[in-house]
Formats: C-alpha cells, sequence, structure tokens
C-alpha cells in the first residue's frame, strides 16, 4: 500500500519556484522520506530526502513538518527540464528485512515557458 | 559504463511467449532491484538481491517470474508464458551497500532505463 499521496499534476512558470506538496500521515518514527523524478522514457533519478530535518542539496530544499505527517520538495528556480513525475516515496523496512521504496503514482510537474 | 544499463530497451512478446530481461547494475554494486511499473503508475517492488543471494522475492507476482544473479553482478528477470497484464516497464536499480544496513545515510539507488515490455 502506498504510504504517500500527492497531487496527480501542477504547473510552474520557469524561473520561478515549484513547491511540490506529499502526505504521509502513516509514516512511522524510524522511515525517511525521499524524493525522485522521472523523466518521460527514463528510470527514475534521486533528488533529495530526509527523516525529520530540512534538507537542501544542488538539486532542491525539503521540508519536512514538525509532526513529519507531510513534506514539500521546493525546486528553487525550475526550468524546462525539470518536467517530469516527481515522486514522493516512504523507505519502509519489511519484514523481511529489506529497505524498499514504497511509491506512490506521484505528481507530473509541466515547467511552463 | 556509469549507469545502469538495462536491455532489450524494448520488447514485444506474443502471450505465452517466454522472455528474459538484463540488467548490468554499477560496478561494485551490492544491491540490485527489480521494479515493474505499469503505465502511468509508480513502480512496484518485485525482488532484491544482495551480492548472488535473491534475499527477498515478495513482490513477484506469480511463479512465472523469476530473477537470478548467479555472479553477483548481472541479473536477468525471466518470466515465462507471458500474460497481457505481465506488459509494464521493469526497472532494475542498484545500489552501493546492502538494503538491510542503509540506515540513515543516504544510499539511494542508481535505477536503469527499463525495459518495456509489450504482450500481445
Amino acid at each position: 500500500d502506498a504510504k504517500t499521496t500527492q497531487p496527480p499534476s501542477m504547473d510552474c512558470a520557469e524561473g520561478r519556484a515549484a513547491n511540490l506538496p506529499c502526505n504521509h500521515s502513516t509514516i512511522s518514527g524510524n522511515e525517511y522520506v525521499y524524493w525522485y523524478r522521472q523523466i518521460h522514457s527514463q528510470g527514475p533519478q534521486y533528488i533529495i530526502h530526509g527523516l525529520k530535518n530540512n534538507e537542501t542539496n544542488e538539486m532542491a530544499s525539503l521540508i519536512i513538518t514538525e509532526d513529519r505527517k507531510s513534506s514539500t520538495l521546493i525546486l528553487p528556480h525550475a526550468t524546462l527540464r525539470d518536467t517530469a513525475v516527481y515522486y514522493c516515496i516512504v523507505r519502509v523496512l519489511d519484514t523481511s528485512g529489506t529497505y524498499k521504496y514504497i511509491f506512490g503514482t506521484g505528481t507530473r510537474l509541466k515547467v511552463l515557458a | 559504463g556509469a549507469g545502469v544499463s538495462q536491455s532489450p530497451r524494448y520488447k514485444v512478446a506474443k502471450r505465452g511467449q517466454d522472455v528474459a530481461l538484463r540488467c548490468d547494475p554499477i560496478s561494485g554494486h551490492v544491491s540490485l532491484f527489480w521494479y515493474q511499473q505499469a503505465l502511468g503508475q509508480g513502480p512496484e517492488f518485485l525482488t532484491y538481491f544482495q551480492n548472488e543471494a535473491q534475499l527477498d522475492k515478495s513482490g513477484l507476482p506469480s511463479d512465472r517470474f523469476f530473477a537470478e544473479r548467479p555472479e553477483g553482478s548481472v541479473s536477468t528477470l525471466k518470466i515465462q508464458r507471458t500474460q497481457q497484464e505481465d506488459s509494464a516497464v521493469y526497472l532494475c536499480a542498484s545500489s552501493l551497500v546492502t538494503a538491510a544496513g542503509q540506515g540513515g545515510t543516504n544510499y539511494g539507488y542508481t535505477f536503469g532505463s527499463g525495459t518495456r515490455l509489450t504482450v500481445v
């Protein structure tokens, strides 16, 4: 069962910040939130991850609420090449002892010129 | 190469035909995952290898699906007697460390571009 819910689609003007929300209200205390994106006909690409604290790297920022029930991925200056499906993922520890990504259906972000 | 390589890129199979999909992970990567992605959906876990050992195959949808990684590098996903519902993109991902020991550090997966299987 998917542990995340995201809006199915969003538009963003080129050069503006893209803010992609994600709800993960059933997340457990030791489960990380990962964000990946998938450009058409390619495999998913890692963007960023976090547990409790806000995180920033060269691609994006991740803001996690204090109760950890939701998060927001921020692309500070969206470009046309950022058009993709963005997946908010909870990494769970399965009963088999394997960490697994549980993907939802993602948000299709379209950056408009 | 520097990334995860999958072949073939596209495969069309007649219903009932057997298919074999290949994954070349990044050299030295211990963990290898197979995911299935139906049209318009997110990827779903199929199976996990740590080196040559298949530690988790809980996501394989039926006994027609079989995966192997005999020498701990290249992996093959085989589907016997393909059905139309097997049509999907099959993604392979690899990671430097074991999936059971990732803790809190980023050990994000590197995905290949996938094999698009169409069963007609």
